[in-house]
């Protein structure tokens, strides 16, 4: 099945800093990348998504970039705020034509004001 | 937060005790699943469910068994909980639509197995 490597599991940032976590997959099939926003006692909530056939995707402060060859995707937050803090999930699906997404473990942001 | 509600929020149980969890949604989402949560692992799947009475196992299924009777409804059973399975439980709904699938998670069950 779906293997998804997430990395950092700490990252620590001043205020201002820019930010990427950094995840890669291991089944080429995979099609469909979402990213998680998990705040502390919350439920993950969706971020941003990309899907295969789009190399980056952007939203504000944040943006999504998807390299198929290398089979890894990343999540850049740029100007980083103190409520970004929380912890981030990564996620591949499409695998065999199953919509299953299979999860990183997640990267603690700390955003030091 | 796309109608997703569990109950209960919070429950402190006793090892050999059965326990069930409930995941209720108002928005007629075809798929229906359960995760744990636990520190270093990040989300895992222990069942899901495509349809009413259709069900399957995730990567964590052993000592947990689901039902789906009604769209709305996807129950967690814990036939009889142990210590190892106290937990945060996050239940997700999603309707795959053109190859994605976009989950949307409830608030959560805090688990205690005594």
């Amino acid at each position: 099945g779906e293997n998804v490597e997430q990395h950092p599991s700490t990252l620590s940032v001043q205020e201002g800093d820019s930010a990427v976590i950094k995840c890669t997959y291991s089944d080429s099939a995979s099609n469909y990348f979402p990213w998680y926003k998990q705040e502390l006692g919350k439920r993950p909530q969706l971020i941003i998504d990309i899907r295969s056939n789009v190399g980056e995707k952007k939203d504000q402060r944040i943006a999504v970039t998807l390299n198929k060859t290398a089979k890894h995707f990343s999540l850049h937050i740029t100007e980083t705020q103190p409520e970004d803090s929380a912890v981030y999930f990564c996620a591949a699906s499409g695998t065999g034509g199953s919509y299953i997404p299979t999860f990183g473990r997640g990267t603690s942001l700390i955003v030091h004001p | 937060d796309a109608g997703i509600t569990q109950s209960p929020r919070h429950k402190v149980t006793e090892t050999g005790t059965p326990v069930t969890l409930r995941c209720h949604q108002t928005e007629n989402h075809r798929y229906m699943y359960w995760y744990r949560q636990d520190p270093g692992h990040g989300l895992r799947l222990i069942h899901y469910s495509y349809g009413v009475k259709d069900t399957d196992k995730g990567e964590v299924s052993d000592g947990y068994s689901v039902s789906r009777s009604k769209t709305e409804d996807f129950l967690l059973t814990l036939e009889s909980a142990t210590s190892s399975q106290t937990s945060v439980y996050f239940c997700a709904i999603s309707t795959p639509t053109g190859g994605t699938d976009t989950q949307y998670f409830g608030p959560g069950t805090r688990l205690t197995v005594l």
